[in-house]
Parts: structure tokens; sequence; C-alpha cells
């Protein structure tokens, strides 16, 4: 039972130094999604895949860029850290193209940290 | 501008109350969702819908359109109940716009 597994669970970073968070799902969904959550804010879409080969800038993109390396993977790089991108990070997948008709299974999310 | 709002922010009730958690949104939407994220943080899906009700065991949910307004109820409410209760909408005109609510803290106590 698997599901959308995120890595790592957690991480410090310094400003200025560049990681890749990593989800992978299970459940042969075409769409993926990376969302932050922030104290007090809801969560708020930074990219998403509708299907393997495309990606699409949600809400907050600035500062982050994406690869669907397959269907199965959907990976989120940030290339310098800032101390704004200290958030917690989920992952999602669902079935459909498109989230507004179909639920969503989301990852145990990723705590990070940038000092 | 929120598209979304919950209320309460936080609510603790005791084992056994009867629980109401409400959402209201302010755009066209093609389906509501209510999400349950756990202490440890992991979030899950608990209803999608668009019109009516729906029932999964003690949680119920209800929506309607017509005043943009959902309602998520516990009955026989149990310390494991304890969350983070989450609205989402999608908007009607678009496939990729979606709000979040700011989630619901509820405390259930023994």
């Amino acid at each position: 039972n698997a599901g959308v597994t995120q890595t790592p669970k957690f991480q410090v970073l310094k400003t200025g130094q560049s990681m890749t968070l990593q989800c992978a799902q299970d459940m042969n969904h075409n769409s993926m999604y990376w969302y932050r959550q922030d104290p007090g804010m809801g969560l708020r879409l930074i990219y998403y895949s509708a299907s393997e080969g495309t990606t699409d800038k949600g809400e907050v993109p600035n500062g982050y860029n994406v690869s669907r390396l397959n269907k199965r993977e959907f990976s989120l790089r940030l290339e310098s850290a800032a101390p704004s991108q200290t958030s917690v990070y989920f992952c999602a997948s669902s079935t459909l193209g498109r989230w507004s008709n179909q639920p969503q299974h989301f990852g145990d999310g990723t705590r990070l940290s940038i000092l | 501008k929120n598209e979304v709002e919950q209320s309460p922010q936080n609510l603790t009730a005791q084992e056994g109350e009867f629980i109401t958690i409400n959402c209201s949104y302010s755009v066209g939407i093609s389906a509501l969702h209510w999400l349950q994220q756990h202490p440890g943080g992991g979030i899950v899906s608990l209803f999608m819908l668009s019109s009516g009700k729906k029932k999964h065991g003690r949680l119920i949910a209800t929506i309607n359109i017509q005043e943009k307004h959902s309602s998520l109820h516990i009955t026989a409410s149990h310390p494991r109940d304890s969350a983070v209760y989450i609205c989402a909408v999608s908007q009607s005109n678009t496939g990729n716009q979606f709000y979040f609510g700011t989630g619901t803290s509820l405390t259930v106590i023994p």
C-alpha cells in the first residue's frame, strides 16, 4: 500500500543550496501535483503535471522547477534555496488530467527548512 | 481575498459530541473536497462532492450549491477524529484553478 511516496521527509538547507524533492506513485495515476503548506495558509499549488510529458505552473511557481520523469515520478527542484521556501511540501496524484473531478492522494510531506 | 473560508478555525469537543465544520466559497465550482490532515502531517481525501450529501461511517458531508456552502459533520466524535479538516474547491471554468481553506483544527477530548 505505498500510494504516494515522498523523499526525503526532512531536510535542512543553507540559503543558495539546491536540492530535489522526489515523488513517486504506484497507482498508475496520470496527474501529479506539488503543493506547499505554510502556517495560517491553505495548501498552494506550485506545479502540476496533467499527464506524462506535460507540466504547468500553479499559483506559486517562482523559484521552483519540476520534471515529470515518467508516469510514476514527479520531482520538484529548488535551484537556489531561499528562506521564503521554508515550508512543508506535499506531492499528490489523481487518476485523470483534471483534478477537479477526482480525489487526490497525498504523500506524507517533506519538511524543508532553509537557513 | 480568500476564495474558501472555513469556520471555526479551532474546535474542541468532548468525546461523543456531534461536530459540524463549515466551508463557504466564493467561486463557481465543479467539485468540493473535504480532506483530513493527521497530526503527523499526512493528508487523506475524505469526500468529493458536487451536490447533495455523502456519508462514510460517522462522517457526513453536505453541499448547497446555491448558497455556496458545505458542511462536514462528525457523529459520536472520538479522540481519533482529532485532526485538521481542510475544505478545497476547484473552479468550474478551468481544470487547474483550485483553492484550499486554511483548515479547522479539531481536538476531541476523552
